[in-house]
């Protein structure tokens, strides 16, 4: 069984740039996370959709953070413009719902 | 304010010995409860779980123990190998409600041969 799926693995950026990351989950799962982990601490949920609508974005830095999920599957996380405190792993997860969580290697972002 | 708290960053055990991690947690709401371990440059992978009804799971080498009264839960590793040497990580969601996982900071084990 595949994985969930994420790119780019690492991406180096200037601050005030914009960067995107994409995450296809594993087949079936209609429960998608992105997390953040900054280093030293543990992973932060910054938003949860089941298929295609919004569960939970309290945690998700509006101004400047958006996520998509069309069609229910693949889902893409936006950070524009970046901010050097946005250096760390972003984590996608999948899951059925109220059950355990695949994740993803991770992006690990570098804001200059 | 930490709901889900690791109050040791690292430990060392011998190989061969039992390794014991620590979680304590804040949120009586909390139902479910999950160890993930994670090697570096990789994702977290999922361990073993246990729900609030019971107070022990146990999957071969792992075994975590539940204690509500404390809000205290523990995963033991026994016997500890050095492919265990990672980071454990510690997670609650409350089922009921949206169910997504608050995680602890980490412990990062290391286990010497």
């Amino acid at each position: 069984e595949a994985g969930v799926a994420q790119s780019p693995r690492y991406k180096i950026i200037e601050k005030r740039q914009s960067v995107a990351f994409w995450c296809n989950p594993i087949s079936g799962h209609a429960t998608l996370y992105w997390y953040q982990q900054i280093l030293g601490q543990g992973p932060k949920l910054l938003i949860q959709f089941q298929n295609n609508g919004v569960v939970d974005d309290s945690q998700l830095p509006k101004d400047r953070f958006s996520a998509e999920r069309l069609k229910g599957v693949d889902s893409t996380l936006k950070i524009q413009p970046a901010k050097l405190e946005d250096s760390a792993v972003y984590l996608c997860a999948s899951s059925f719902p109220h059950e355990k969580l695949f994740f993803g290697s991770g992006t690990q972002l570098s804001v200059l | 304010d930490q709901q889900v708290k690791q109050n040791s960053p690292s430990l060392s055990v011998q190989e061969g010995r039992i390794s014991i991690l620590n979680c304590d947690y804040t949120n009586s709401m909390f139902d479910y409860f999950l160890w993930y371990k994670k090697y570096p440059a990789e994702g977290p992978t999922f361990l073993i779980s246990i729900s609030s009804i019971k107070d022990k799971n146990e999957d071969g080498r792992f075994t975590v123990f539940l204690n509500k009264s404390a809000k205290h839960l523990s995963l033991h590793i026994v016997p500890s190998q050095p492919g265990d040497s990672a980071v454990y990580f510690c997670a609650a969601s409350a089922r009921r409600s949206q169910g997504n996982l608050i995680f602890g900071k980490g412990t990062k084990l290391s286990v010497k041969p």
